[in-house]
């Protein structure tokens, strides 16, 4: 089946620093990446979605100067959260679809710490 | 209402037990739905479709209800390994055009030996 990775997995960073999580379709080029937040018992929320080579779709109450999205090639899209602070620690996990909606494929996620 | 919701469970069972979880949505025109398995601190997993007609992948049965707008999962003989979240999906489904993903609270099933 379609594999996607993400990295890093878990990353710890200080307040104010930036992250930069990489998501790749390692095995299918992935016309649109969807990027998804996650804290601890609650469902997964969209925060954007983005195709290669166009501006990405933020959902609402989604900050798209704070969380910076980069779909530059058909394998690969980047999330950077910029200046993170506590609040946005969370877990944030990436899902890749070749074209037809019916299929989403996800990575492993990305635990970030902000300290 | 939230667009879609889960038995908040969780489910504590004995190996071998047969459990449902149900589900609700709020759009009527959605037309996608699935059942996803999450793991503790993993990405979720497509475990099956859901389709009009209902449909069974060995242990797994899943139902739905159009005009009630509920979803339904059935896992048979139940192993330890069926531990996890259940999670409800919904495509959403707005202006005519089919939407992104939206996904339950999900249900947390333990099956004790």
């Amino acid at each position: 089946g379609a594999v996607v990775s993400q990295h890093p997995s878990r990353v710890i960073c200080k307040s104010g620093t930036s992250v930069k999580i990489e998501c790749r379709s390692l095995d299918f080029q992935a016309t649109t990446m969807f990027w998804y937040r996650q804290f601890p018992k609650q469902s997964l929320m969209l925060m954007a979605t983005s195709n290669e080579g166009s501006k990405a779709t933020y959902e609402q109450g989604v900050e798209k100067d704070k969380f910076l999205i980069n779909h530059a090639s058909l394998t690969l899209s980047t999330l950077t959260v910029t200046s993170a602070h506590p609040e946005d620690s969370s877990f944030y996990i990436c899902s890749a679809s070749s074209g037809s909606l019916n299929e989403q494929y996800f990575g492993p996620g990305t635990r970030l710490t902000v300290t | 209402r939230k667009e879609v919701e889960q038995d908040p469970g969780p489910f504590n069972v004995p190996e071998g037990a047969t459990v449902a979880f149900n589900c609700t949505y709020s759009n009527s025109a959605s037309q996608s739905f699935f059942w996803y398995r999450q793991d503790c601190r993993k990405e979720p997993k497509l475990l099956m479709s859901v389709y009009s007609s209902g449909n069974e992948d060995g242990r797994f049965t899943a139902q739905l209800n159009r005009a009630s707008q509920y979803i339904s999962l059935l896992i048979r003989d139940s192993k330890l390994s069926d531990s996890a979240t259940y999670l409800c999906v919904v495509r959403g489904f707005y202006g005519g055009s089919q939407g992104n993903l939206i996904f339950g609270k999900g249900t947390k099933l333990s099956v004790k030996p």
